[in-house]
């Protein structure tokens, strides 16, 4: 098991593009969160699934944002209709059972919106 | 609301010396848990060490290790022999029962030769 991966790396887009970003998980590890990252800052929570189940979202998630984990696997995050405020590294993360366990990190999607 | 403080935006050490990253965080819960991240530059973060709220022994993975104070709510990391790998930010982060982890602004170690 090579750890969480995440695609695109980067991603440059103009403002008002939808754009979709892609997390793989540790193959085992039934939690995946997505979290966003500023420059300077600490990652801020974004949602968390449980297998498929999208069971937390952060008020910080507006409407433009979706994420999904259809087959408890892999999951995607879309954003709709970006703008500058959206440029951001977004990470994603996987842990296996209870909230306490450890998350392990993928390389993150660095997002630049024009 | 559930914060995490980290009072050191940059702090620098000689290599082989010890460094003391400092951490606080506010909560009304009783049982959850707190890491130490560390993010090299352009690279994934990675676990540095975990401490249990229930647990009152101090973590500790080899050169790494927490002074966790519950009552004071602070939770230090200790990096004892520093080396220039250790050069990162480093994040203090916090997770109750909600599944919101919480992180720090984090802290710039640098270690210098």
């Amino acid at each position: 098991d090579t750890g969480v991966s995440q695609n695109p790396r980067h991603k440059i887009t103009k403002r008002g593009q939808n754009v979709t970003f892609r997390c793989d998980p540790i193959s085992e590890h039934n939690r995946l969160y997505w979290y966003r990252q500023t420059l300077g800052q600490g990652p801020e929570f974004l949602t968390y699934f449980q297998n498929e189940a999208q069971l937390e979202k952060s008020r910080l998630l507006s409407d433009r944002f979706s994420a999904e984990r259809p087959k408890g696997s892999f999951s995607t995050l879309e954003i709709q209709r970006t703008e500058q405020g959206d440029s951001a590294m977004y990470l994603c993360a996987s842990s296996l059972g209870l909230a306490g366990h450890t998350q392990y990190f993928g390389p993150g999607t660095r997002l630049t919106v024009l | 609301a559930q914060t995490v403080t980290q009072s050191q935006p940059e702090m620098s050490v000689q290599e082989a010396e010890t460094v003391t990253l400092s951490c606080t965080y506010d909560t009304s819960e009783n049982n959850y848990y707190l890491f130490w991240y560390k993010q090299p530059p352009s690279r994934q973060m990675i676990l540095v060490i975990r401490q249990e709220a229930y647990k009152q022994q101090n973590a500790t993975e080899n050169r790494f290790s927490v002074n966790f104070q519950k009552a004071a709510k602070s939770f230090s990391l200790k990096i004892s022999d520093s080396q220039l790998g250790d050069t990162a930010m480093y994040f203090c982060a916090f997770i109750s029962n909600n599944n919101d982890m919480r992180f720090g602004a984090g802290t710039r170690l640098t270690v210098k030769p």
